[in-house]
């Protein structure tokens, strides 16, 4: 099993739909969680962090962490073109900052 | 403005050339990293720093080497052992230690011709 897991997609919504964005871990004892955004080309940039169960909001960004099911999810709201990109999910593991592989997103116009 | 800078952007090696990536920064911040990514795939923690004159080797630390001689810079070395070193690399940093949130470069592309 991968330490962090993600669909890698591509994932398809139209334009203000909302997207869905999921990601397992393995390690029980994880307290950190990140999303980041990666544009093709680009170096990843921040988008939320969360560290308790329930849910963060961030503008058209809501990042859900469920601890007992060892699963982190960001959902994007009102989607835009320029949110087609590659988001990776990022998980403190054993000391050390373990990332997924990313899934794509496109959304269309 | 506050920030990680990576230099070269875009970087070509001949086979049996060592090559170093660049990478400052001005946050302050105590630990630094170097990650490798290849097309479709995640990050790879090559190494990572958390003082000064102090690294550890991340999960592919074979073939590479760096040196943390000033808390802004921590440059990579990419050496003729690295056999397939062609990828986009990444330097990131963190206000301290490895759990914390870590903040990305803009990256260097290094082909083998």
């Amino acid at each position: 099993q991968k330490e962090v897991e993600q669909n890698s997609g591509p994932l398809s919504v139209p334009e203000g739909a909302i997207a869905s964005l999921n990601c397992t871990y393995s390690d029980r004892g994880s307290q950190s969680f990140f999303w980041y955004r990666q544009y093709s080309g680009k170096s990843p940039e921040l988008i939320m962090s969360i560290y308790s169960n329930g849910d963060k909001e961030d503008g058209r960004f809501t990042a859900q962490l469920n601890k007992a099911s060892q699963y982190v999810s960001l959902l994007i709201r009102d989607s835009q073109p320029s949110d087609s990109a590659t988001y990776l999910c990022a998980v403190n593991i054993a000391n050390d900052m373990r990332f997924g592989a990313g899934t794509r997103l496109t959304v269309k116009p | 403005d506050g920030g990680i800078t990576q230099s070269p952007k875009y970087l070509f090696r001949k086979e049996g050339q060592n090559v170093t990536l660049s990478c400052e920064q001005n946050l302050n911040h105590d630990a630094m990293y170097w990650y490798r990514q290849d097309p479709g795939q995640g990050l790879r923690l090559i190494y990572y720093s958390q003082i000064v004159n102090d690294f550890q080797k991340g999960d592919i630390a074979e073939g590479y080497s760096v040196s943390r001689e000033k808390k802004e810079s921590f440059p990579l070395t990419v050496t003729s052992a690295q056999k397939n070193p062609t990828a986009f690399y990444l330097c990131a940093s963190s206000s301290y230690g490895t759990t914390d949130t870590q903040y990305f470069g803009p990256g260097t592309r290094l082909t083998v011709l």
